[in-house]
């Protein structure tokens, strides 16, 4: 089974600044890694997945993530925020093998700061 | 991209009563819909997955009699909670991935179910 734990519930930055939110995994099998954000009162969007290949992913609006197996860790980055960052980010892993289910991390609320 | 469309987004009604919520996939086969349920400030919580034709697998602790699924098309499927309390008040939330393996979930804007 497999398991996610994003550190900070919520994590303020001022506006233009970067930004670092954390995602820690654990499996038992090698594994798919997803990062979604969720807007007030909307279901999730996808900003970026890690399925193989390169460890530094690209999402949108601006994001990237890198999949560090060594440290089971798949940090959100970017390097200047905007006010309209403002949501909910959730990191999620599922196993690679077959119809695995997502499990999701608890969230972390990005607060930008003006 | 890929669409997904959750309906109603919004519904008030009566402890003791029925509601249906619809999960589509617009331009795309979904072989598989994910349910889930989010409690405020909280993450979401896999309440049951169907697959197409087939019989939804619910999570330890998730009614199947409470919460009845339907997946009788490749783009639709159907969450019925059934004698709503208002326990049952909450956030849900359907996902659709077409294939098998690595395809994403791609999500529903959500339905705010409110038990009066």
């Amino acid at each position: 089974a497999q398991s996610v734990t994003q550190l900070d519930s919520q994590v303020p930055v001022f506006e233009e600044a970067p930004v670092e939110l954390r995602c820690n995994y654990s499996s038992s099998v090698s594994v798919y890694l997803f990062w979604y954000v969720q807007y007030p009162n909307q279901g999730l969007q996808l900003l970026l997945k890690y399925l193989s290949g390169s460890t530094l992913v690209k999402g949108i609006n601006g994001f990237e993530a890198e999949f560090n197996k060594s440290q089971t860790s798949f940090h959100l980055r970017k390097p200047s925020v905007h006010i309209s960052d403002t949501a909910e980010y959730f990191c999620a892993v599922s196993g690679s093998l077959g119809d695995d289910k997502i499990i999701f991390g608890k969230g972390t609320r990005l607060h930008i700061l003006p | 991209g890929a669409v997904v469309s959750q309906h109603p987004s919004r519904v008030i009604c009566k402890s003791g009563t029925s509601v249906k919520i619809e999960c589509r996939s617009l331009d795309f086969q979904a072989t598989t819909m994910f349910w889930y349920r989010q409690f405020p400030k909280q993450s979401l919580m896999l309440m049951a997955t169907s697959n197409e034709g087939s019989k939804a697998t619910y999570e330890q602790g998730v009614e199947k009699d409470k919460f009845l699924i339907n997946h009788a098309s490749l783009t639709l499927s159907t969450l019925t909670v059934t004698s709503a309390h208002p326990e049952d008040s909450s956030f849900y939330i359907c996902s659709a991935r077409g294939q098998r393996g690595n395809q994403p979930q791609h999500f529903g804007d959500g339905t705010r179910l409110s038990i009066l």
